[in-house]
């Protein structure tokens, strides 16, 4: 079974540019998290869509942060502008959700932003 | 008060040593608590997951959940130098949402 996909891997960019991350869960997967990972601390909820529609989006900057996943399949996290402080590791999630069972988040890689 | 806290370290360990990572928690609605393993440079992978209160095995790890004390750990029997790794608590009060993390245990098992 292939797992979640991200790319790209690493990014650089300078503040006040755009940036975008794109995610690719495990096939069947209704469920898929947005996460943000500063070094040193535990990631932190971005945004969770469960098919194409938004569960929960309180923590999601708004005004910089932008997410969408189309045909309830792949997603992509913007930010626009980039600030010095979203410098951190952006992890993509995916999980079934089924009632009565666990509701294990399979994680990909992650994209390693820098902002400059 | 941060919502959930863990031990600081980093843990330093030889191999065969029985290692305790704990963490604590304010939100006493968490229902739901999940261990998480992180290699570097790598997304995080789930050991163990644990509803309410109560213990579970699973080969040489064991957690345990009080409730009453907010309070979760995780033990690992017999370490190996590839057990290290840095060690997330994670926990929810929904099934399958708003999961917050604990900031990691970094963890090292020297040969």
């Amino acid at each position: 079974e292939a797992g979640v996909a991200q790319s790209p891997r690493y990014k650089i960019i300078e503040k006040r540019q755009s940036v975008a991350f794109w995610c690719n869960p495990i096939s069947g997967h209704a469920t898929l998290y947005w996460y943000q990972q500063i070094l040193g601390q535990g990631p932190k909820l971005l945004i969770q869509f469960q098919n194409n529609g938004v569960v929960d989006d309180s923590q999601l900057p708004k005004d910089r942060f932008s997410a969408e996943r189309l045909k309830g399949v792949d997603s992509t996290l913007k930010i626009q502008p980039a600030k010095l402080e979203d410098s951190a590791v952006y992890l993509c999630a995916s999980s079934l959700v089924l009632a009565g069972g666990t509701d294990t988040q399979y994680f990909g890689p992650g994209t390693r932003l820098t902002v400059l | 008060q941060k919502e959930v806290e863990q031990d600081p370290g980093p843990l330093s360990v030889p191999e065969g040593a029985i290692v305790s990572l704990n963490c604590t928690y304010s939100n006493s609605a968490f229902q739901y608590f999940m261990w998480y393993r992180q290699y570097s440079r790598k997304g995080p992978e789930l050991l163990m997951y644990t509803y309410s209160s109560g213990n579970k095995e699973d080969g040489r790890f064991t957690a345990q959940v009080d409730k009453s004390s907010k309070y979760i750990s995780l033990f690992i029997r017999d370490s190996q130098p590839s057990d290290s790794a840095t060690y997330l608590c994670a926990m929810s009060e929904s099934y399958g949402q708003n999961f917050v993390f604990g900031p990691g245990t970094r963890l090292s098992v020297l040969p």
